[in-house]
């Protein structure tokens, strides 16, 4: 089967970073996406990777192992605005995006 | 523009009924998607539809079905409504089906059915 792990939840203080990590086992790899998700809000995309390394946008940067199957999302200078669940998915070899249950980040002053 | 937009809000079904979810899009995205978010549990795909006149079955299609009769519009209709299907429904678009093509979330519809 198809699985994507990532831990339920997450403590950080602000100013801090915090690294969000995703292992995933899927029927092949098109791609994986980050989004971030504020309580009783829709997900908006954050980053996507499809190749090995890291990408950086600004205070999100997103790392990718293929031969691991892990990804990590890294948030630096954390900000309280940055407390929801940050969801992680990859779209498989039929192109449908299969979806971690997602980590739900606590910021702390 | 308004991006997506999902209606109603919230609704309380009584189990048996049949409702429709609307969602629309402005975007002129070809594909849309229909999914269901329950706690502990990452997105799954109930139906999609990759352009107007197309459908397709995702994870979760059972009690489900949708139509796609033009670009803008996929509802999601369930025929009679169980307590199991208690959730909160996101529609989303994106422009394509390709690798770096990414789906847009509307506000999303929660549903108790009791």
């Amino acid at each position: 089967g198809q699985n994507i792990d990532q831990p339920t939840e997450m403590t950080a203080t602000e100013g801090a970073i915090v690294q969000i990590n995703c292992t995933y086992q899927t029927s092949g790899f098109n791609g994986l996406f980050w989004y971030q998700q504020h309580a009783g809000e829709a997900p908006t995309f954050l980053s996507y990777n499809v190749l090995d390394g890291l990408e950086e946008k600004g205070r999100f940067s997103s790392f990718l192992s293929r031969s691991k199957g892990y990804s990590y999302l890294l948030l630096k200078e954390l900000q309280m605005k940055d407390s929801a669940s940050y969801l992680c998915a990859v779209r498989d070899r039929n192109y449908q995006l299969i979806w971690g249950a997602g980590t739900k980040l606590i910021i702390k002053p | 523009t308004a991006g997506i937009t999902q209606a109603p809000t919230s609704q309380i079904l009584a189990a048996g009924r049949s409702m429709t979810l609307r969602c629309t899009q402005d975007m002129r995205h070809n594909a849309m998607y229909w999914y269901r978010q329950d706690l502990g549990l990452g997105l799954r795909l109930i139906h999609y539809s990759n352009t107007a006149g197309t459908t397709g079955k995702g994870e979760v299609p059972d009690g489900y079905s949708v139509s796609r009769a033009n670009t803008d519009d996929f509802p999601l209709t369930l025929a009679s409504a169980v307590p199991s299907q208690t959730s909160v429904y996101f529609c989303a678009s994106s422009r394509g089906t390709g690798d770096q093509e990414t789906q847009y979330f509307g506000p999303g519809t929660r549903l108790l059915v009791l």
